[in-house]
């Protein structure tokens, strides 16, 4: 069974500029969350989709986030404009979103896109 | 606000010792997570604790929730260098719709097992 596949694995990019991470769930979860670690912090939540609804989206910091998930397959979260403090590593993970089982509930993570924003 | 504080922050441990690493949450919390991240890796899960009381063990770790005390622990015995790595413990509530929601992480603890 493939994990959560993320892309780009690294991105540097100039203040100002755009930025679109991809995360491409396992197959058959409906639930995804995007989160974040900014250097020298703790890992943060940004938002959760429930198949292409988003759920929550708290975490979101500002206006220059969005995120997608149409289809309710991958998701995509685009930063615009990107600034410096928006370095950091992204994180997506999936779960099955069933209390059915310990297994059901775990959230499980993909590599992350480390992100530098100079 | 939920807020989860892990410690120590660092530890350094010599091959075949024990240690614990704690991990306290601030408010009621339905599910306790641990997972293991190694350098530039992904997040592993290890263990989901589900109720008081609730006890895992996987090799050399075994966790732990007491949630009266709103307290999971992490022990590791008889370290190995391959525990290197950095473990972040992990909270959720249950939604009222029944599935899980999001996670307020932990600092993560760097552990670092030495010959």
């Amino acid at each position: 069974e493939a994990g959560v596949t993320q892309f780009p694995s690294h991105s540097v990019i100039e203040k100002g500029q755009t930025v679109t991470l991809r995360c491409d769930p396992i197959s058959g979860h409906d639930n995804l969350y995007w989160y974040r670690r900014v250097m020298g912090k703790e890992i943060k939540f940004l938002l959760h989709f429930v198949k292409e609804s988003k759920q929550d989206e708290s975490g979101m910091p500002n206006n220059r986030f969005l995120a997608e998930r149409t289809g309710g397959t991958y998701s995509t979260l685009k930063v615009q404009p990107a600034e410096l403090e928006d370095s950091g590593v992204y994180f997506c993970a999936s779960s099955q979103g069933v209390l059915a089982s310990g297994r059901g509930e775990t959230q499980y993570f993909g590599p992350g896109t480390r992100l530098l924003v100079l | 606000e939920l807020k989860v504080e892990q410690n120590p922050l660092f530890l350094s441990m010599q091959e075949g010792k024990n240690y614990t690493i704690y991990c306290n949450y601030s408010t009621t919390s339905d599910r306790l997570y641990w997972y293991r991240q190694d350098p530039g890796k992904s997040l592993e899960s290890l263990f989901v604790l589900l109720s008081n009381g609730a006890v895992k063990q996987e090799g050399r770790l075994m966790a732990s929730l007491d949630t009266k005390a709103r307290l999971s622990t992490l022990h590791i015995t008889a370290a190995v260098h391959d525990l290197s790595a950095t473990y972040f413990c992990a909270v959720a509530p249950v939604m009222y719709t029944g599935t899980a929601s999001k996670l307020t992480f932990g600092t993560g603890t760097r552990l670092q097992v030495t010959l």
